[in-house]
């Protein structure tokens, strides 16, 4: 059973780009959350997502961000006009249930540096 | 305040020594989780626990629901446990998804 999958693993970004991180979360997991770890700090949610659903997104950037888990296919988390401030590690995390009383498990992360 | 504080930032060891790392939380939480990252930066899930004690192999997690605190402890420290340590909870109300991490702490096992 693979574990949660990511890519790419780096992305380099020019200032105005788009970024588009991917993340394939473990076989029967249908529960997805993405993080952000900026440099020098500590993870901090971002968004909360079930099949074809967004559960919470509250701790979304209300501007050039955006997630998505379709039916078929990985999470996609979007970053639209990339700016410096963007550069940091986004993880991704899956769980069977809710992650409230379980385990999440963390993929490798996608590193993006914003030039 | 942050809502999870962890003590201390930084650790350093001697191989085979006995670690402690602290956790305390401010919120009301269904669950605590310690979460290992690596040098290379991967995350690693060690414990899951809303009460009580959990052992696996050389680390126990424990905590104190009254007092809002947990603890993992890592016995005969090798130089592979070096990595950074961190705590997260899950709350009550709200998403049930989302976790609130701690800063860290830092460990380094020297041999």
């Amino acid at each position: 059973n693979a574990g949660v999958m990511q890519n790419p693993r780096h992305l380099v970004r020019r200032r105005g780009q788009e970024a588009r991180l991917r993340c394939s979360p473990m076989k029967g997991h249908s529960h997805v959350y993405w993080y952000r770890q900026l440099p020098e700090e500590g993870l901090k949610f971002m968004v909360y997502l079930q099949k074809e659903n967004i559960i919470d997104e509250s701790g979304m950037p209300k501007e050039r961000f955006s997630a998505e888990f379709p039916k078929e296919g990985p999470s996609i988390l979007r970053i639209q006009q990339v700016v410096r401030g963007d550069s940091a590690a986004y993880f991704c995390a899956s769980s069977f249930h809710p992650g409230s009383w379980e385990t999440q498990y963390f993929g490798p992360g996608t590193r993006l540096l914003v030039l | 305040k942050n809502e999870v504080e962890q003590s201390p930032q930084n650790l350093t060891a001697q191989e085979g020594e006995f670690i402690t790392i602290n956790c305390s939380y401010s919120v009301g939480i269904s669950a605590l989780h310690w979460l290992q990252q690596h040098p290379g930066g991967g995350i690693v899930s060690l414990f899951m626990l809303s009460s009580g004690k959990k052992k696996h192999g050389r680390l126990i997690a424990t905590i104190n629901i009254q007092e809002k605190h947990s603890s993992l402890h890592i016995t005969a420290s090798h130089p592979r446990d070096s990595a950074v340590y961190i705590c997260a909870v899950s709350t009550y109300g709200g998403s049930q998804g989302n976790l609130i991490f701690g800063k860290g702490t830092k460990l380094s096992v020297k041999p």
